[in-house]
């Protein structure tokens, strides 16, 4: 069964920090992982998608890696911004299957 | 921009009450999900559909919900008597096919079972 683990669960830096958000999975045979950033009490916005046979994406001040055979993605945040404060989630599929399953988030606070 | 939209933001019920959650996916997509999140928990899947069935559904989809399409715009979520541990915010998505895509998610509506 894929389990999809987030760490840290929380992290709070100083405003221009660079970052690096943390997921990890059990299973490689993933199809594809998605990054989100859920406000409080809010949706999830899609930062990025990265397919299975890709490596990294980009957009922006963000940047997604993949690594199928270690298990793991990261989502670096360069230069952060008090607006960057958010919950992360990553979540991916699997090749048989439709649905996302979602890691618990990390919990990012940038300070001014 | 297109996006997902759920109607109502906020739904407070009785238990044994039955509830009707609404969604208008993005015009395009093929392929629309319901997802869960209990306050403090992950965001959990509960149902996929497509081509006007289901496509997949997880162990907590039971019988008490149930999926429509009534038009060509329109998703809904039936539950069909609540009880208290189905107080969560429930998100609607939508992907415009199965392969190489991303999932466009709703703002939500938060239902709350007392």
């Amino acid at each position: 069964k894929q389990e999809v683990t987030q760490i840290p669960a929380a992290l709070s830096v100083p405003e221009g920090e660079n970052l690096v958000l943390n997921c990890s999975f059990t299973d490689s045979a993933i199809y594809n992982l998605q990054w989100f950033r859920q406000d409080p009490g809010k949706g999830l916005t899609s930062l990025l998608l990265i397919q299975s046979s890709q490596r990294e994406q980009t957009s922006g001040r963000l940047n997604a890696s993949l690594d199928k055979s270690s298990g793991r993605s990261t989502l670096y945040i360069a230069a952060s911004q008090p607006g960057d404060s958010a919950t992360y989630l990553c979540a991916l599929s699997m090749d048989s299957s439709y649905k996302l399953i979602f890691g618990s988030g990390t919990r990012l606070l940038v300070r001014p | 921009e297109p996006e997902v939209t759920q109607t109502p933001s906020h739904q407070v019920t009785q238990m044994g009450q039955e509830v009707i959650l609404r969604c208008v996916p993005i015009s395009n997509h093929l392929y629309f999900y319901w997802y869960r999140q209990i306050l403090g928990q992950k965001v959990e899947f509960l149902v996929s559909f497509y081509n006007n069935e289901i496509s997949e559904k997880s162990e907590i989809f039971d019988d008490q919900f149930s999926v429509e399409r009534p038009d060509g715009s329109n998703f809904t979520l039936k539950i069909r008597s609540t009880k208290l541990e189905d107080s969560a915010m429930y998100f609607c998505a939508s992907s415009p096919t199965r392969r190489n895509t991303e999932a466009f998610f709703g703002q939500g509506t938060r239902l709350t079972v007392v």
